[in-house]
């Protein structure tokens, strides 16, 4: 199974963007790269996900590189909800199995 | 919005009993999955079910067994509970045929084996 790496956590300001790197240098051609998150007590949270080209919804942007071996999750104006675990996780057509690794945790402050 | 609900957010039960946990969707998915989460090593799938009657093992199926009766309802039952199987239970839900389409959570089930 592909592998994602991601830092174990990162800080951001209430009102600014955030990035999120995520890599995933064994990435296949098939590979989706799905983004999820986990708020505290809660089950994790469908955020995005993208095969090459960029992907915008109302929660935020993934920008996927151009070689798709790394990628962004961008959230435009974090806010204290934002605060999660972020998941990026790499999924197969073929397989129905999500492999969550360790997630970066963010921390938004006020 | 998908709707995916647990039938218990807690639940306390005793080793050797038989524990049912009832994952129920509104949104008319094919694919509905269980996951256990356990500090340190993420989620894990313990089994999926792509149809109603069918079911497929996933990494860690032991212990347990599933029932896919309707569309809209997965459980999951351990046959014998022990107290390695205390985690958070997480029961999830998808449309269509593969594994690129999002899956959507409910919030959790936290079990507990006395």
């Amino acid at each position: 199974d592909a592998k994602t790496t991601q830092p174990n956590s990162m800080e951001s300001n209430e009102e600014e963007p955030v990035h999120l790197p995520c890599n995933h240098s064994t990435i296949s051609g098939t590979d989706y790269i799905h983004w999820y998150r986990q708020l505290p007590s809660q089950g994790p949270e469908y955020v995005i996900h993208g095969l090459t080209s960029n992907v915008n919804n109302r929660m935020a942007s993934l920008a996927i590189a151009e070689d798709r071996k790394s990628s962004t999750l961008i959230l435009h104006r974090a806010t204290l909800r934002d605060a999660a675990v972020y998941y990026c996780i790499l999924s197969m057509d073929s397989s129905y199995k999500l492999i969550f690794g360790s997630g970066t945790r963010l921390l938004v402050r006020p | 919005d998908v709707k995916v609900t647990q039938s218990s957010r807690y639940l306390v039960k005793r080793t050797g009993e038989k524990v049912f946990l009832e994952c129920v969707q509104d949104m008319d998915h094919e694919n509905m999955f269980w996951y256990r989460q356990d500090p340190g090593l993420g989620l894990r799938l313990i089994y999926f079910s792509y149809d109603v009657k069918m079911k497929e093992k996933g990494d860690i199926p032991e212990g347990y067994s599933v029932s896919r009766e309707k569309k809209e309802r997965f459980s999951l039952i351990l046959e014998s509970a022990s107290t390695n199987q205390t985690s958070m239970y997480l029961c999830a839900s998808s449309f269509g045929a593969g594994g690129n389409q999002p899956q959507h959570f409910g919030d959790g089930t936290r079990l507990s084996i006395l």
